[in-house]
């Protein structure tokens, strides 16, 4: 079965402070790959997603994400962070060559950024 | 555009009562999943429809457990009799399937405190 690591569970950090989130995922064959914001309260937002292509993608409110087939990695990157992103973040991925549509995620990284 | 519709957004009973809560998807999507989310286990699937018919309920923890959806734009998720471990966020998401490259997009859920 499909399994997601993150293995940052809790960061902090300062606002203009980069960010970098892990996220490694299990199975070899063909994914698509997911990050999600849950903010305080709230329900989960999509950031971006991966399906093909440039591993490179980009998502909203300046976050990116960087797909490596190598390490089984979608690491989750922005440059400057703000206060407004203090959330939970979660990485997801499916198997659409399973037929196993439904996302499993990784246990979440919460981000505090202080002011 | 709604989004995904959840009712109640909160319930509080009481162990043994019946719950049941309701989805609404966004329109034209013909996929909808039921997730749990706990401090213990995360964000975790317990049951998904395409066009209206239920393909993985490979989550739902028990017989206490059932979900129907009896048309494309209305689901409900049903547990009798309630147990305090019961006690989670349930969330709701919709998507189109299009051949396994679907984003799934989730509503506020519900917040079922079981007493």
């Amino acid at each position: 079965a499909q399994s997601v690591s993150q293995h940052n569970h809790h960061v902090i950090l300062s606002e203009a402070a980069s960010l970098e989130l892990g996220c490694n995922y299990s199975y070899g064959g063909t994914v698509n790959l997911f990050w999600y914001v849950q903010y305080p309260g709230q329900h989960l937002q999509l950031l971006l997603k991966y399906f093909s292509g440039d591993p490179l993608v980009k998502g909203i409110k300046g976050f990116e994400a960087e797909f490596i087939k190598s390490k089984f990695s979608f690491n989750l990157r922005k440059p400057s962070v703000q206060w407004s992103d203090t959330a939970e973040y979660f990485c997801a991925v499916n198997d659409p060559g399973t037929g196993r549509r439904a996302l499993t995620f990784g246990s979440g990284t919460r981000l505090q950024v202080q002011p | 555009d709604a989004g995904v519709i959840q009712s109640p957004r909160h319930e509080v009973t009481e162990m043994g009562q019946e719950v049941t809560l309701r989805c609404k998807p966004i329109s034209g999507h013909n996929s909808l999943f039921w997730y749990r989310q706990t401090m213990m286990r995360g964000l975790e699937l317990l049951i998904y429809f395409n066009n209206n018919v239920p393909i993985d309920d490979s989550g739902m923890p028990e017989d206490r457990f059932s979900a129907k959806m009896p048309n494309a734009s209305f689901s409900t998720l049903k547990i009798q009799p309630s147990e305090p471990r019961d006690s989670a966020v349930y969330f709701c998401a919709s998507s189109v399937n299009r051949g396994g490259t679907d984003t799934q997009y989730f509503g506020p859920g519900t917040r079922l405190t079981v007493l």
